[in-house]
């Protein structure tokens, strides 16, 4: 059984520009969500979807964008890159929302931003 | 407020013997649901265990168990027989309902000795 994937692994950015990350749940999984980690701020929330709509989003600015296709896949979108989104970008699945289903992460995206 | 605390950084331990991983959290919901997370180098979050709060018996999977005190509200992480491949960065985090996410602490890293 495929886990999450997460594409790409890493990527380099320019302060200004924007980025784009996918993840591909587990087949079955209709909910996704995202995380930033940083090693000031830890493990931060940004959203969750759960078929095609957003039903919670973190306390991110604007720039920072989701959305979930029918399919269950997800991309996330940063807008005029700041060196401070530079971070490890965490998405994660989920078969149901109830709160005795966990969460199956990915590998990861390593964005820097220079 | 902060929902999960993690106060232990880091922490040595020698390999064959067990290690307990400290987490107390916060909510005033009678219904979550508590996890820890490993998370090795390589950045990949992997599941560890679970504890529902309605759950009466301690969750154990493998050499990890879970030291559920409701009262008190904490969730200690017990790895038992140490193995090298243990050494990783330990996450607790905590689902609440209609939340559609997971709040995480601030993690422990542990390291283990030959």
């Amino acid at each position: 059984k495929a886990g999450v994937t997460q594409t790409p692994r890493y990527l380099i950015k320019t302060r200004g520009q924007q980025v784009t990350l996918s993840c591909s749940p587990i087949s079955g999984h209709r909910s996704v969500s995202w995380y930033q980690q940083t090693p000031g701020q830890g493990l931060q929330f940004l959203f969750e979807y759960f078929s095609e709509t957003q039903r919670n989003k973190g306390n991110f600015p604007g720039r920072f964008s989701g959305r979930q296709f029918s399919n269950s896949r997800s991309e996330m979108n940063v807008s005029t890159l700041e060196l401070g989104d530079s971070a490890l970008y965490l998405c994660a699945s989920s078969l149901n929302p109830g709160t005795n289903y966990g969460y199956t992460f990915g590998s990861g995206t390593r964005l820097t931003v220079v | 407020a902060q929902k999960i605390t993690q106060t232990q950084p880091g922490m040595f331990v020698q390999e064959k013997e067990a290690v307990t991983l400290d987490c107390t959290y916060d909510t005033s919901d009678p219904s979550y649901g508590l996890f820890w997370y490993k998370q090795p180098s390589s950045g990949e979050m992997i599941f560890l265990i679970y504890q529902g709060s309605y759950d009466q018996q301690n969750a154990t999977e493998g050499r990890y168990s879970l030291n559920f005190q409701k009262a008190r509200k904490s969730a200690n992480l017990v790895i038992s027989a140490s193995q090298l491949g243990d050494s990783a960065m330990y996450f607790c985090a905590m689902r609440e309902p209609n939340d559609y996410k997971l709040s995480f602490g601030a993690g422990t890293t542990v390291t283990v000795r030959a």
